[in-house]
Order: C-alpha cells, then sequence, then structure tokens
C-alpha cells in the first residue's frame, strides 16, 4: 500500500499565485522528500526534510513537516507557467543502516494558468 | 544532471517473451532501483541492489528478477513478460543518509508495452 497519499489529486491557479500540496503517511519516518516530473520525464528531486525538522526552505520551495500528524505540505510561492508538473512526496523509512528506497504517493498535478 | 541511462527507451512485445530492460550509471553510486510507474499507483519499487550482487525485493517484485554483476549497471528482467506489466519503468540511484534513503536521481524511464 502507499505510504504517502497527496492532496490534492489536481490543481489549477493563475500565474503569480501560490501552490500547496499537501502529503500524508502511515507509518515513522527518517526523512521526506517532494519529487517534481514534467510530462513524459523522470522525476527530479526538490528537497529533503529529516524527521527531525519541522521547515525547510529551497527558493521558492516551502517544505512543513508534522511527525505527530503524520503529514508534510508543500508550498510554492509566486507559481509560474514552468511549474506545471506533477508532484510527489516520497518517505523514507528507518532503515538498519541500508538505503532500501522510497514509498511514493500517487502525486498532485498542478497546472498554472498563464 | 546524474550520469543515469536507461536501454531500451522504448519496447514493445508480445505476451510471454523475456524482456530485459538496462540501466547505466557513471556516478559511482552504491544504491540502484527500479520502479514502475501506473496511472492511479504512483511509483511502486520492483527491486533494489546496495552492491555488486546483493539485491533485494521491493513492493510489487513478483514476475521481475534483477543483476548487477557491475557497479554501474542494473538489469531488469520480466522473464515471461504479460500485458499487466505493461508500465513506465525507472530506474534511480542513490547513496544513503543516516538511517534511511536519500535523494534519488532518476533515469528518464523505459516504456514497456506488452501485448
Amino acid at each position: 500500500s502507499q505510504q504517502g497519499e497527496e492532496d490534492p489529486q489536481a490543481l489549477s491557479i493563475q500565474e503569480g499565485e501560490n501552490a500547496t500540496m499537501n502529503c500524508s503517511y502511515k507509518t515513522s519516518i527518517n526523512n521526506l522528500q517532494w519529487y517534481r516530473q514534467n510530462s513524459g520525464r523522470g522525476l527530479v528531486h526538490l528537497i529533503l526534510i529529516r524527521s527531525n525538522e519541522r521547515e525547510k526552505h529551497s527558493g521558492r520551495l516551502r517544505v512543513t513537516l508534522d511527525t505527530s500528524k503524520k503529514s508534510s505540505s508543500l508550498l510554492i510561492t509566486a507559481s509560474r507557467a514552468a511549474d506545471t508538473a506533477s508532484y510527489f512526496c516520497a518517505s523514507s523509512m528507518y532503515s538498519g543502516g541500508g538505503a532500501d528506497g522510497l514509498t511514493f504517493g500517487k502525486g498532485t498535478h498542478l497546472i498554472i494558468q498563464p | 544532471d546524474a550520469g543515469i541511462t536507461q536501454s531500451p527507451r522504448h519496447k514493445v512485445t508480445e505476451t510471454g517473451t523475456p524482456v530485459t530492460l538496462r540501466c547505466h550509471q557513471t556516478e559511482n553510486h552504491r544504491y540502484m532501483y527500479w520502479y514502475r510507474q501506473d496511472p492511479g499507483h504512483g511509483l511502486r519499487l520492483i527491486h533494489y541492489s546496495y552492491g555488486v550482487k546483493d539485491t533485494d525485493k521491493g513492493e510489487v517484485s513478483d514476475g521481475y528478477s534483477v543483476s548487477r554483476s557491475k557497479t554501474e549497471d542494473f538489469l531488469l528482467t520480466l522473464e515471461s513478460a504479460t500485458s499487466s506489466q505493461t508500465s513506465v519503468y525507472f530506474c534511480a540511484i542513490s547513496e544513503s543518509v543516516v538511517g534511511g534513503t536519500g535523494e534519488l536521481f532518476f533515469g528518464e524511464g523505459s516504456r514497456l508495452t506488452v501485448l
């Protein structure tokens, strides 16, 4: 079963507005990551937030993590047409020292209207 | 961009035939992964490798096998392809972080159609 679930499944906003996407997960995590996927392309890493962090910024991106609610949010400020893509959250559960992969949600499809 | 290439990028095959997808990296990363992406399911982990000849199963490993004879190459084999294996397959590489998986670098994907 999917560890992460994004909400909403699709989001359409005007250029210049802010976009917020949410992610919920089910079990304890080591870290949570967000990825972007343009149509027909591979996923691109955006940001990683560790379980002991509450907020992280990268350019126009802001990620929050609430481990008590098992949820995260991705905020894209001042959106641009080029931000049109699908966005996925992915969680890394604690492992015994190895990197046994990420569990991905189903994604939010973001459309920025010019 | 991370040096990771997948081949073939597109393949059409018939039910019952064997198929091998190749992932090649030039980053010398220890960990390599195969995911499949299907509408309504997101990405699901098939198999992963944590070193040469060291592999383990993921969430949806039935019907798939993998091999890693060199650090740079990770092969995914469908011994007898079925229509349910029609999908886009992504290879990814990473290094670990303390206690978990770090940033994944993805290839461009291999679109497989099984008729």
